[in-house]
């Protein structure tokens, strides 16, 4: 199994440009999130979704749009990149084990918007 | 999520036990104690998770006092491997799968060849 994959896995970003972070998991895993990490912080989660189709806003979730349209992927979208959202994002899956959810990451995407 | 209170940072020797202490006083009583680590330029690595008793498997063993307001991640023989920054989470029963994670600032672990 491959796990949690991201694409791409760096990319710099000019103000106001767009683009899509894409996340694959092979593990049928029902619950995907989308966190970004900023340095010298810990991760804070942007959006998530609790299966195909859903999505939900996390704790920062604006400027910031997701789509799960098949179980396995989870695409992340910048609409208008701005510099506060030079960050490194990390996509996860979770499954339920032992009767709470492990949270399994991807290797993380490096986003520089100048 | 119930807060929880880690050292900043701990230095152990490699081949030498580790003991990454946890304070988690508010925990509810369907609470799961959740530890994560980070290497450097990598995404969070799920270590082990436990509820009540002590819980073993191939990375480390948790240890969690009889009172639940304590545990020990315990890391039995490190090696440089496992310098990272170590993270205790509460996550409340299944219920709450859903949710997200919430990071603090972990205890960042030296390890000394």
């Amino acid at each position: 199994n491959a796990g949690v994959t991201q694409t791409p896995k760096f990319r710099v970003l000019k103000t106001g440009q767009s683009m899509t972070l894409l996340c694959a998991q092979d593990m049928n895993h029902e619950y995907m999130y989308w966190y970004r990490q900023d340095p010298g912080m810990g991760l804070r989660l942007i959006h998530y979704s609790v299966g195909e189709g859903t999505t939900a806003k996390g704790e920062v979730p604006d400027g910031y749009n997701v789509s799960r349209l098949k179980k396995q992927n989870f695409l992340l979208g910048l609409e208008s990149a701005a510099p506060s959202q030079t960050s490194v994002y990390f996509c996860a899956s979770s499954r339920l084990a032992g009767g709470s959810y492990e949270q399994y990451f991807g290797p993380g995407t490096r986003l520089t918007v100048t | 999520d119930a807060k929880t209170t880690q050292p900043n940072s701990m230095e152990s020797n490699e081949e030498e036990p580790v003991h990454l202490p946890c304070n988690h006083s508010t925990i509810s009583g369907t609470d799961y104690i959740h530890w994560y680590r980070q290497l450097p330029s990598q995404g969070p690595e799920y270590v082990i998770h436990g509820l009540t008793s002590n819980v073993n498997n191939r990375m480390a063993s948790l240890a969690i006092a009889e009172d639940r307001k304590s545990s020990t991640l315990i890391l039995h023989r490190a090696t440089l491997r496992d310098a990272a920054v170590y993270y205790c989470i509460l996550r409340p029963y299944s219920g709450g799968g859903a949710d997200g994670l919430t990071f603090g600032k972990g205890t960042h672990l030296i390890i000394q060849p």
